[in-house]
């Protein structure tokens, strides 16, 4: 149980184009999902957090305008990625809470995207 | 702000020995700790979680961790290294948003 599924898992597009990387919650309902990104050798690094029916709450030094999140239903949140540009180019990682304490987070297992 | 440390980006041990990645924390409250793994190109999956029960907590694959508050220390271990453990391995803890560590390359040499 508990699975995340992301979509696509690699994408590359030309600098410019628009990006949509998709986040499922296959077998469980997540109100709240989170949208990390991690360049090469580095950790994770929280984006924002998409909370379902609402607007997502960005963390500082992300610019709103540019990575768009739409949670539109308890199974689905979409990260797009605007006017994409080489140093875009990152792996990104969803996750989701099912509800449980401590806001324990499921993975998904993350958009490798590039950016020519 | 809530931190976390991880001390070495690289281990690296033998097949059969003791495993032990170091995390620290900085919080003036106990927070909730977790140690992911996450292999290439994967995203992340959880090995074990502390939420304040037992300071040794036991997760899959044969890991676990201590939770130690006077040493703000939640330190992975595993008895014996297995090729298959050779991975990225991430502390994290949860105050109000998950926070990482900056992450251990753990190499198990054969």
């Amino acid at each position: 149980g508990a699975v995340v599924s992301q979509h696509p898992s690699r994408v590359i597009c030309k600098s410019g184009t628009s990006v949509k990387i998709e986040c499922r919650s296959l077998d469980f309902q997540a109100t709240t999902m989170f949208w990390y990104r991690q360049f090469p050798k580095q950790s994770l690094m929280l984006m924002a957090t998409s909370n379902e029916g609402s607007k997502a709450t960005y963390e500082q030094g992300v610019e709103k305008d540019k990575f768009l999140i739409n949670h539109a239903s308890l199974t689905l949140s979409t990260l797009t990625v605007t006017s994409a540009h080489p140093e875009d180019s990152s792996f990104y990682i969803c996750s989701a809470n099912p509800g449980l304490a401590y806001n324990e987070q499921f993975f998904g297992p993350g958009t490798r995207l590039t950016v020519l | 702000a809530q931190s976390v440390t991880q001390l070495g980006s690289h281990v690296s041990v033998s097949e059969g020995a003791l495993v032990l990645l170091r995390c620290n924390y900085s919080s003036s409250v106990p927070p909730y700790l977790f140690w992911y793994v996450q292999y290439p190109n994967q995203g992340l999956q959880l090995l074990l979680k502390y939420t304040s029960a037992a300071t040794l907590v036991k997760g899959i694959n044969g890991f676990e961790a201590e939770f130690k508050k006077s040493e703000t220390s939640f330190h992975l271990t595993k008895p014996s290294a297995h090729m298959s453990d050779a991975a990225e391995y991430f502390c994290a803890a949860y105050g109000n948003k998950l926070v990482f560590g900056a992450g251990t390359i753990l190499r198990v040499k054969s």
